[in-house]
Parts: structure tokens; C-alpha cells; sequence
């Protein structure tokens, strides 16, 4: 089966920047798609396609897909960025595959 | 606007069933397939089934975690989704979500609120 492998958690300063990072067996040649969770919530996704934003996100959160690695870079990092954050491919063998996920704090 | 309402769950003993629903609006819910996801207590999010649209035959697929006992099905007529769970474990506890499948590129565009199924004696 494919596994997804994320840091449990990154810690970043407000108006920094953060990237978050999903690990896999040549995940880029897979599509990547990122979920937010705030806290009591559902996920909703942020990213899909590797780089497309979803309806309603703004341009600060971006992301990149190649070799090994996808990335969700969110820039100028605000408080209410602080989240759960999962990456999640499609897999033939697998099916849908989910990132164990990150949670982004805002320090 | 596009809705998912998941309900059903509760408090139910081991080894017992348990439907969940997922009552859908603002989309045409016959052309879209759906799946179900699920998150134990404190921790990450796990796909556990999904059930394709008519033009697919409704066909379904499930992780090996609950093949065999749970399924999925459809009514196109009431725009809801349905999770027949049996065979009830501790391990199964979790919040359910539903979610609706953008079928281009897989992946999950809208979900319900989820509910909480505890599987407890």
C-alpha cells in the first residue's frame, strides 16, 4: 500500500512562512491534494491538483509537487492559519491515501 | 449551495449495526459518487469506502479495515448517501464524514459535519 509520510508538527512566527511537507514513493507522479481541519471542524480542501487553490483560499497558500515531496507553502502566516493540515493521493493500489497530517501552530 | 449533513451515529455495544446518512443539497447528487472518511479520537483522517455514481453502477470499494462489514449504498431519489456498519468494534469509534468526490481528480471538495459513532459496552 502507499503510505504518505508528514512531520507531525511545524511551529512558525506570524508573518513567517511555513512548509508543510508530504513524502512518498515518487509522489510526483501522483496528484496532491491538501485538507485543512481547524480544531471541532471538518476538513476542507486548501489545495488540490498539487498547486490549484481551492474556492476561497487566498494566495498566500501555494503548493508544489516533485520527486519524493509535495509541499504546501503557506506564506505570511497568520494566526488563523493554525490548523491540522493532510495531503492525500489517489492510488491505484490503495485507493484514496491520507498523510498522517500537521498541525501547523502559529507561535 | 453545495451541503453534506451526516447523522446516525451514537453510542452503540460491540458487535452491533449502526446506519449513518448523509443528506446532500444544492448539486445533482446522481452525477457525483460519494465516500465516507473517518477520524478515531485525536487522530489523523482515514478513508474507508465509496460508492460510485449510476452512470458507474453504484459500484463500491472498500479499505481492507472494514471490507466485509460495512457497506455503502445510495438513494438517488433522496439525494442521501448510507453507511450500513455491522459488526461493531472498539476500533471503529470515530467521527464519520461524508464527503463528495470530484471524480477528475479525486479528491474530496465537500464534506459534511461528520458524526460521532462510539462502539462501547
Amino acid at each position: 500500500s502507499y503510505v504518505l509520510t508528514q512531520p507531525p508538527s511545524v511551529s512558525v512566527a506570524p508573518g513567517q512562512t511555513a512548509r508543510l511537507t508530504c513524502g512518498g514513493n515518487n509522489i510526483g507522479s501522483k496528484t496532491v491534494h491538501w485538507y485543512r481541519q481547524r480544531p471541532g471542524q471538518a476538513p476542507g480542501v486548501v489545495v488540490y491538483d498539487d498547486s490549484d487553490r481551492a474556492s476561497g483560499i487566498p494566495e498566500r497558500f501555494s503548493g508544489s509537487n516533485s520527486g519524493d515531496t509535495a509541499t504546501l507553502t503557506i506564506s505570511r502566516v497568520e494566526a488563523g492559519d493554525e490548523a491540522d493540515y493532510y495531503c492525500q493521493v489517489w492510488d491505484l493500489s490503495s485507493d484514496w491515501v491520507f498523510g498522517g497530517g500537521t498541525k501547523l501552530t502559529v507561535l | 449551495e453545495v451541503q453534506l449533513v451526516d447523522s446516525g451515529g451514537g453510542l452503540v455495544q460491540p458487535g452491533r449495526s449502526l446506519r449513518l446518512s448523509c443528506s446532500t443539497s444544492g448539486f445533482t447528487f446522481g452525477d457525483y459518487a460519494l465516500s465516507w472518511v473517518r477520524q478515531a479520537p485525536g487522530k489523523g483522517l482515514e478513508w474507508i469506502g465509496f460508492i460510485r455514481d449510476k452512470a458507474y453502477g453504484e459500484t463500491t470499494e472498500y479499505a481492507a479495515s472494514v471490507e466485509g462489514r460495512f457497506s455503502i449504498s445510495r438513494d438517488d431519489s433522496k439525494s442521501i448517501a448510507y453507511l450500513q456498519m455491522n459488526g461493531l468494534k472498539a476500533g471503529d469509534t470515530a467521527v464519520y464524514y461524508c464527503a463528495r468526490v470530484q471524480s477528475e481528480s479525486l479528491f474530496f471538495d465537500f464534506w459534511g459535519q461528520g458524526t460521532l459513532v462510539t462502539v462501547s459496552s
